[in-house]
């Protein structure tokens, strides 16, 4: 079956760029989504990219897909503490009744 | 607005004990999934519906019952809990049946931590 795999932690300083990273198995994956979760919350779409885009930029979010490599990325520019919260990877590839295979979740901590 | 609407937060319960959880929407949407979210596993799809009257298994089903008797409501049943459904259990919905999940993203409502000793 389909496999996701992030690290599941991630440090970084407030201001600097986090970058999150994620593989996946699947060659057929159509849709690739980062999802957010904050603290005792459920998950909101953060942003998405379908598999033949190399890169997507949403304000302060860039994504980048190396369909080659199955390697996912989300940057976040000038991170700030708002930011804290758990980060998944997904994918899918059915079109119509989507079901999503999800990732590990990498859990982003700002450092003041 | 209340979205996605999880019952109860939190709950203990001990092992052979059976309990409900409910999650309601009001968007009418007609997709319903029921995940779990265990450390560093992600999220782990229990069993969906496609629509009032509807059910499916997803990958990991054994343990658990649902029923989507109205459309609004999709429940899960521990019929007998087993430390092994200690988790997080999310609810999600979504609406259009023809859109990629951009189109109409999942709402998550916002979770039921449940133990079970």
């Amino acid at each position: 079956g389909e496999d996701v795999e992030q690290s599941l932690f991630l440090s970084v300083r407030e201001g600097d760029s986090s970058v999150i990273n994620c593989t996946y198995t699947d060659s057929s994956s159509t849709y690739l989504y980062w999802y957010k979760q904050e603290p005792g919350a459920g998950l909101q779409l953060l942003t998405y990219i379908f598999s033949n885009m190399d890169m997507k930029q949403d304000q302060r979010l860039t994504v980048l897909l190396n369909k080659k490599d199955k390697h996912l990325s989300l940057r976040i520019a000038d991170t700030q503490t708002g930011d804290s919260a758990i980060y998944f990877c997904a994918e899918s590839n059915n079109f119509g009744n989507e079901k999503l295979t999800f990732g590990t979740g990498t859990r982003l901590t700002i450092i003041p | 607005n209340a979205g996605v609407t999880q019952t109860p937060k939190f709950r203990v319960l001990k092992t052979g004990q059976s309990m409900t959880l409910l999650c309601a929407q009001d968007m009418n949407h007609e997709y319903m999934y029921w995940y779990r979210q265990d450390p560093g596993m992600g999220l782990r799809l229990i069993h969906y519906s496609v629509g009032e009257g509807t059910t499916a298994k997803g990958e990991v089903p054994d343990g658990y019952n649902v029923s989507r008797l109205k459309k609004q409501n999709f429940l899960l049943g521990l019929e007998s809990a087993a430390p092994s459904q200690t988790s997080v259990y999310f609810c999600a919905s979504r609406g259009d049946l023809q859109g990629a999940l951009y189109d109409s993203p999942l709402h998550f409502g916002n979770g039921t931590r449940l133990t079970v000793t």
